[in-house]
């Protein structure tokens, strides 16, 4: 079945580092790729997403691409801040329901 | 805020009791999934709804199950709690047009965390 495998964390870094948060995926077909973050004592919002291939999904200084040669689609950020410390899901939606990775948990130090 | 409600914030209860988590969907949204998260088995979809009717079940228990209301809202009713099915309950919502179409994006709520004592 489909599935998401990312980057194990946890992972910390400091202010102003370049960030990336692997991602690859197993599916059958195209399926649509996503980033939710998770802040603490919060739900999951939705970060950024790509829909077909060579895709390059991003928001609030992250971006991820959509890469089908690799089944990748790894998460990056040229420059963190403190206020980006939270939990990052990779996700795949392929027919119908949404398959998570196991998330990674990021902290940025100031 | 991403327009989706759920109630209670939180939920204490005893082994072998029931439990019943309300979601509210954004406007307009006529899909509700639940998921599950918990430490061990991380996020897992338990279900969706689209339009009153089920759409799609994943790793559901039998001692689960949902339904999906006329107004839209949702509602997942848990039984014979056991101390393992303490966790996270997120309910998410999105427009999901025709079945087979493009997915849509997934909104999600705050959830509901449940402690099974």
């Amino acid at each position: 079945g489909d599935s998401v495998t990312q980057m194990e964390g946890p992972v910390t870094l400091s202010e102003e580092a370049f960030l990336t948060i692997n991602c690859t995926y197993t599916a059958t077909g195209y399926p649509s790729l996503f980033w939710y973050v998770q802040y603490p004592g919060e739900g999951l919002q939705l970060l950024l997403k790509a829909t077909k291939a060579d895709d390059k999904g991003s928001n609030k200084g992250f971006e991820a691409t959509y890469r089908k040669e690799t089944t990748s689609f790894h998460l990056e950020k040229g420059s963190v801040q403190v206020s980006d410390s939270a939990v990052y899901f990779c996700a795949l939606r392929g027919a119908q329901k949404l398959v998570f990775g196991q998330g990674t948990r990021l902290t940025i130090n100031p | 805020d991403s327009g989706v409600t759920q109630t209670p914030k939180h939920l204490i209860t005893a082994t072998g009791q029931r439990v019943t988590l309300r979601c509210s969907p954004r406007s307009g949204d006529l899909s509700v999934y639940w998921y599950q998260q918990s430490l061990d088995q991380g996020l897992q979809f338990l279900i969706q709804y689209y339009n009153g009717e089920e759409r799609a079940k994943g790793n559901i228990l039998e001692r689960f199950s949902a339904q999906q209301f006329p107004d839209l809202h949702s509602e997942l009713n848990l039984s014979s709690l056991e101390l393992g099915d303490s966790a996270l309950y997120f309910c998410a919502s999105s427009v999901e047009g025709l079945a087979g179409g493009p997915p849509d994006t997934q909104y999600f709520g705050p959830g509901t965390r449940l402690t099974v004592l």
